[in-house]
């Protein structure tokens, strides 16, 4: 199975500052590579998909980077609605596709 | 409108057995990919099983032999059937409908709303 290591595992952030969390495939993935915003008590929900494709209805400070093995989701001008816990998720090929440990991100 | 709505999580005896149940609307599960993942308390995201490329089926190794997904394409249901359950399956178990991507990748794009299910004596 793809192994996918995100990093950091948790930040502290204040509101309006510019955030990035890495992930990292074991293997080459393509740009097959998603990530995911779960807050508290909910379901999540998909950000960005093919690694740098915003999803319909997501706020443009949500941006996806990198191909292969390397990937970055940045969040420019963090809002109070942005605490919360993201993961990536690869898709090459056949099922698992699996998932990072999650990022939290919590208010400094 | 586009949902999914899972029942059939509750508290339950290890060894014992529970049905999930997920209903489709606004879309047909018959046409897509469909999941289970789960989510134990306080950890993170893991696969459980998926409908994909037509009628192939896919369980994690953590459960496999245990759980079977299937579907009935006349109720636009999916299940997950869960046997001899242990104290490590309790999670929050999610539906997931499974969409491709422009690129053809594959993303958990309409989830249900979750479903607890505790196993302890």
């Amino acid at each position: 199975d793809i192994q996918m290591t995100q990093s950091p595992l948790s930040l502290s952030a204040s509101v309006g500052d510019r955030v990035t969390i890495t992930c990292r495939a074991s293997q080459s993935i393509n740009s097959y590579l998603n990530w995911y915003q779960q807050k508290p008590g909910k379901a999540p929900k998909v950000l960005i998909y093919d690694a740098s494709s915003l999803q319909s209805g997501v706020p443009s400070r949500f941006s996806g980077s990198g191909s292969g093995t390397d990937f970055t989701l940045t969040i420019t001008s963090l809002q109070p609605e942005d605490f919360a816990t993201y993961y990536c998720q690869q898709s090459y090929s056949t099922p698992p596709w699996t998932f990072g440990q999650g990022t939290k991100v919590e208010i400094k | 409108e586009v949902q999914l709505v899972e029942s059939g999580g509750g508290l339950i005896q290890p060894g014992g057995s529970l049905r999930l149940s997920c209903a489709a609307s606004g879309f047909l599960v018959s046409n897509n990919y469909m999941g289970w993942v789960r989510q134990a308390p306080g950890k993170g995201l893991e696969w459980v099983s998926v409908f994909y490329s037509g009628d192939i089926t896919y369980h994690a190794d953590s459960v496999k032999g245990r759980f079977t997904i299937s579907r009935d394409n006349s109720k636009n249901t999916v299940y997950l059937q869960m046997n001899s359950l242990r104290a490590e399956d309790t999670a929050v178990y999610y539906c997931a409908r499974v969409g491709g991507t422009y690129r053809g990748g594959w993303a958990l794009d309409i989830w249900g709303q979750g479903t607890l299910v505790t196993v302890s004596s």
